[in-house]
């Protein structure tokens, strides 16, 4: 069963403006992981946040994560044509199958 | 280079034709895993494996085996391809499934006629 809920589901903005993508889920976790997709190719990973993280960056992406809310989000800042993608947050839960569990992603499109 | 290759990137078959997809990796990396991708539905994990001769059904199973023989190649094995198969399958693979970052391969575009 998929745990993350991404949302939104699309979105579109200009080049040089912010994106912020949010995830949800449902059980306690071990970390949570965003990957950035192309269209038809393989899943790229962007960034990892331990249970005990609140905040991470990595170049122009910042990740939080609130384990109160069970939620994490992704800002990608002064964004780019290249940007265009989906992007998945992916979750390890505490308990369970040894597996990443992933959303159903949001598609991002930057408009030049 | 570090990567996860799978051949074939396309295949057209037809009903009951068993196939096989090869994933290989060049990481040393102990967990494999297999995903189908399907519009509206995601990602959902088919199988996965820990190590050598360890593997263990994940989400959607029915209709494909896997082995792990050697560490490196994890192949996923159609033993009657049915029209609902059709998809695109990625072979992942990481250090351990816990903590570590999964290295995608390029995917495999299987069409079932």
């Amino acid at each position: 069963s998929q745990q993350g809920e991404e949302d939104p589901q699309a979105l579109s903005i200009q080049e040089g403006e912010n994106a912020t993508m949010n995830c949800s889920y449902k059980t306690s976790i071990n970390n949570l992981q965003w990957y950035r997709q192309n269209s038809g190719r393989g899943l790229v990973h962007l960034i990892l946040i331990r249970s005990n993280e609140r905040e991470k960056h990595s170049g122009r992406l910042r990740v939080t994560l609130d384990t109160s809310k069970k939620s994490s989000s992704l800002l990608i800042t002064a964004s780019r044509a290249a940007d265009t993608a989906s992007y998945f947050c992916a979750t390890v839960p505490i308990q369970g199958a040894q597996k990443l569990v992933f959303g159903q992603g949001t598609r991002l499109t930057i408009n030049p | 280079e570090a990567q996860v290759t799978q051949n074939p990137r396309y295949l057209i078959t037809v009903t009951g034709k068993k196939l096989t997809v090869t994933c290989s990796q060049n990481m040393n990396h102990e967990y494999m895993s297999w995903y189908r991708q399907d519009p509206g539905l995601g990602l959902r994990q088919i199988y996965y494996s820990m190590n050598v001769e360890v593997t263990d059904k994940g989400d959607v199973p029915e209709g494909y085996k896997v082995s792990r023989k050697e560490k490196r190649n994890f192949p996923l094995i159609l033993e009657s391809p049915s029209p609902n198969q059709t998809s695109l399958y990625f072979c992942a693979s990481s250090l351990g499934w816990r903590n570590n970052e999964q290295f995608f391969g390029p995917g495999t575009r299987l069409t079932v006629l």
